[in-house]
C-alpha cells in the first residue's frame, strides 16, 4: 500500500528565505511524482512533474528533487515571498487495473511573513 | 482551450439529503476522477470514469456513485448524507493515465 507522508505539516518563515519541503513515500516504484498548490478553499494547481528518470526539475524559483531509491522528494523554494504563502502538497500514481489514481499526502501549509 | 470547471462552487445540505456535484472535463481529455478532501488532509481518491464506465474506485461506501456523459463531463453524487460527508470535492481530467488537471472544487457543508 503506497503511503505519502509530508514534513513539517506548516512552516512559517520570514520572506526572503529560502526552505525546503519534504515529501516521503513507501513504495519507490513510482513513475513519477508531482507537487501541487493549494490556496485555502481552492483546487490544486500542478507545480511541477518529475518523472523517474529524472532526478530535478525547475520551474522558477521551485526546484523539486527526486530520489526513489530512499522514498523521497523535496520541493526547494528560493528566496520566498508573501504570495507563496499556502499548502504545498506531493501525489504519487497509483495504478490499479485499468485506472491510475494520485496518492496524496497531508500537504505542508506555509506562511511566508513580510 | 478550456481547463476544467465544476458547480456549484459550494452548497449546504442537511443529513440524510441527497446532493449532486457537476464536473466538465478539459478539451481533448477522456477521464474524470473524482477526490475528497477533508479540512486539514490531502485528497482522497473516491473512484475514476473512462468512456463512461467506472474504471476503478477507492474507499468509499455505494452511496457515492457517478456518471460520465458522452461529451466526457461527469456527476458525482451523493446519497443519505452524512455530517462527514463535508468536505471540498475536486474532479481531475486527463488522457488516459496521463497528467491530471484539476478543478478548483465544490465546497459542501453538511449539517
Amino acid at each position: 500500500k503506497q503511503e505519502v507522508t509530508q514534513i513539517p505539516a506548516a512552516l512559517s518563515v520570514p520572506e526572503g528565505e529560502n526552505l525546503v519541503l519534504n515529501c516521503s513515500f513507501t513504495d519507490s516504484a513510482i513513475y513519477n511524482l508531482q507537487w501541487f498548490r493549494q490556496d485555502p478553499g481552492k483546487g490544486l494547481t500542478s507545480l511541477l512533474l518529475i518523472q523517474s528518470s529524472q532526478r530535478e526539475q525547475t520551474s522558477g524559483r521551485l526546484n523539486a528533487s527526486l530520489d526513489k531509491s530512499s522514498g523521497r522528494s523535496t520541493l526547494y523554494i528560493a528566496a520566498s515571498q508573501p504570495g507563496d504563502s499556502a499548502t504545498y502538497l506531493c501525489a504519487v500514481p497509483l495504478t490499479q487495473g485499468g485506472s491510475e489514481k494520485l496518492v496524496f499526502g497531508k500537504g505542508t501549509k506555509l506562511t511566508v511573513n513580510p | 482551450e478550456t481547463g476544467v470547471t465544476q458547480s456549484p462552487t459550494h452548497l449546504i445540505k442537511t443529513r440524510g439529503q441527497q446532493v449532486t456535484l457537476r464536473c466538465s472535463s478539459q478539451s481533448g481529455h477522456n477521464t474524470v476522477s473524482w477526490y475528497q478532501q477533508a479540512l486539514g488532509q490531502g485528497p482522497q481518491f473516491i473512484f475514476q470514469y473512462y468512456r463512461e464506465e467506472e474504471n476503478g474506485r477507492g474507499n468509499f461506501p455505494p452511496r457515492f456513485s457517478g456518471l460520465q456523459f458522452p461529451n466526457y463531463s461527469s456527476e458525482l453524487n451523493v446519497n443519505a448524507l452524512e455530517l462527514d460527508d463535508s468536505a471540498l470535492y475536486l474532479c481531475a481530467s486527463s488522457r488516459t493515465n496521463l497528467k491530471q488537471f484539476f478543478g478548483p472544487g465544490t465546497r459542501l457543508t453538511v449539517l
